[in-house]
């Protein structure tokens, strides 16, 4: 079974609107972290935000913030005001931290290509 | 800034091959990361690293081999290249549990 779930292949979004991008993961383990990255067509992976499992309010960076629901396990990121720089490839991923630990393993999805339309 | 630095940004090489990725960073991380990004699959992980000499599988290793002799250093090795390496491979690093650095990739193909 997949541990990270993104069930949106592609979107659209125009200039200036907010956004979500999905995010649903599987674990067990009661300690664990949950990233956003962003990959640009350049191929490089830009680290956007992250959540603890433990964390008592919803991660924000600037424009970005993770609508973190741990009973639906869902981490959904929203951006505001899109802008044209960030069409892009978004990818949420897991960190496992318990039961002997991941030290540092992420898990990803597949990934959502986000479009923004002028 | 963390920086992550990979030999290539574009490779080919020819089935057959031994083909050497190198991946450097300047953070003094311990962890260090090799994966390979194939579209709709999303990225997975070959292999990664705790500290020098250690290594440990990842979800797929086969077909992959890695050194790491020094700290900043981390290398993945294709023993004998074949066609459906074709990829980009992605070297990230970690201190401990934090955020994993990516470097820019190497898309390979194998001929």
């Amino acid at each position: 079974a997949q541990k990270i779930t993104q069930t949106q292949p592609g979107m659209f979004v125009q200039e200036k609107e907010a956004v979500t991008l999905d995010c649903t993961y599987d674990t067990s383990d009661p300690s664990y972290g949950l990233f956003w990255y962003k990959q640009p067509s350049s191929g490089e992976m830009i680290f956007l935000i992250y959540q603890g499992s433990y964390d008592q309010q919803n991660a924000t960076e600037g424009r970005y913030s993770l609508n973190f629901q741990k009973a639906r396990k869902s981490a959904n990121l929203v951006i505001s005001a899109s802008q044209l720089g960030d069409s892009a490839m978004y990818f949420c991923a897991m960190r496992e931290e318990g039961y002997g630990g991941s030290q540092g393993n992420l898990i990803f999805g597949k990934g959502t290509k986000l479009s923004v339309k002028p | 800034d963390v920086k992550v630095t990979q030999s290539s940004r574009y490779l080919v090489k020819r089935t057959g091959e031994k083909v050497f990725l190198e991946c450097v960073q300047d953070m003094d991380h311990e962890n260090m990361f090799w994966y390979r990004q194939d579209p709709g699959l999303g990225l997975r992980l070959i292999y990664f690293s705790y500290d020098v000499k250690m290594k440990e599988k990842g979800d797929i290793p086969e077909g992959y081999s890695v050194s790491r002799e020094k700290k900043e250093r981390f290398s993945l090795i294709l023993e004998s290249a074949s066609t459906n390496q074709t990829s980009m491979y992605l070297c990230a690093s970690s201190f401990r549990v934090s955020e994993q650095f990516f470097g820019p990739g190497t898309r390979l193909t194998v001929l």
